[in-house]
């Protein structure tokens, strides 16, 4: 079946736009994550959605930064006012609702942000 | 606060020759630790987590508490083992903290 699925791949924006980056997750995975990979730098964790609701937004960077997810599906990231320094890889991952322990969370291909 | 060290960028090694990738945690209760790997134009993927004690793809992974460290080993690297490998701890919450990464090279 499908994995998960990012868009854009790439996305060049200028310094001070906004961006949307969209994530399609497994079909029937409840949780969604975001992460940001900066170059030479490993994954953040930005947030984490459990159905609809965000019970983890501790590594949104900045009040720039915002996500929403509708239906137990599609999720987007938003980053208002671009800085330089958003430059980063965004992964998208989901994962299966699992009872107890570790639900192997799947990746997305990512979109590469450049802000100019 | 939960860390993951992963103190080599690159690690460089032979066909056949044996290969360590060192990860070092901080984390104050019992995490669960994962080794992710992502292949050359391919996406991340889980490689092994400690609580399977598996082995994979002739990799393996023991969690050593007292030294907090859940080091990658493969006693004969192969050439498709190039790669980025990314240690991740998960603590009380389903985010995982990831390293920085090694890249590994195997020549041939």
């Amino acid at each position: 079946g499908a994995g998960v699925s990012q868009s854009p791949s790439n996305k060049v924006t200028e310094k001070g736009k906004d961006v949307e980056l969209r994530c399609d997750p497994i079909s029937g995975h409840t949780a969604l994550y975001w992460y940001r990979q900066r170059l030479g730098q490993g994954l953040e964790f930005l947030i984490y959605f459990q159905g609809n609701s965000a019970p983890d937004k501790s590594g949104l960077p900045s009040d720039r930064f915002s996500a929403e997810r509708t239906g137990e599906s599609v999720s987007t990231l938003t980053i208002q006012r671009t800085q330089q320094e958003d430059s980063a890889v965004y992964l998208c991952a989901s994962s299966a609702p699992l009872a107890g322990g570790y639900n192997e969370q799947f990746f997305g291909p990512g979109t590469r942000l450049t802000v100019l | 606060a939960q860390r993951v060290t992963q103190p080599e960028k690159l690690l460089s090694v032979f066909k056949g020759a044996p290969v360590e990738l060192k990860c070092n945690y901080s984390y104050s209760g019992s995490p669960e630790l994962f080794w992710y790997v992502q292949y050359s134009r391919q996406r991340l993927q889980l490689l092994l987590r400690h609580i399977s004690r598996e082995s994979i793809k002739g990799f393996t992974a023991d969690l050593n508490k007292g030294e907090t460290s859940f080091h990658l080993k493969k006693p004969f690297a192969q050439e498709e083992d190039s790669a980025m490998y990314y240690c991740a701890l998960q603590g009380n919450t389903d985010k995982l903290i990831f390293g920085t990464g090694t890249r590994l090279q195997v020549f041939p």
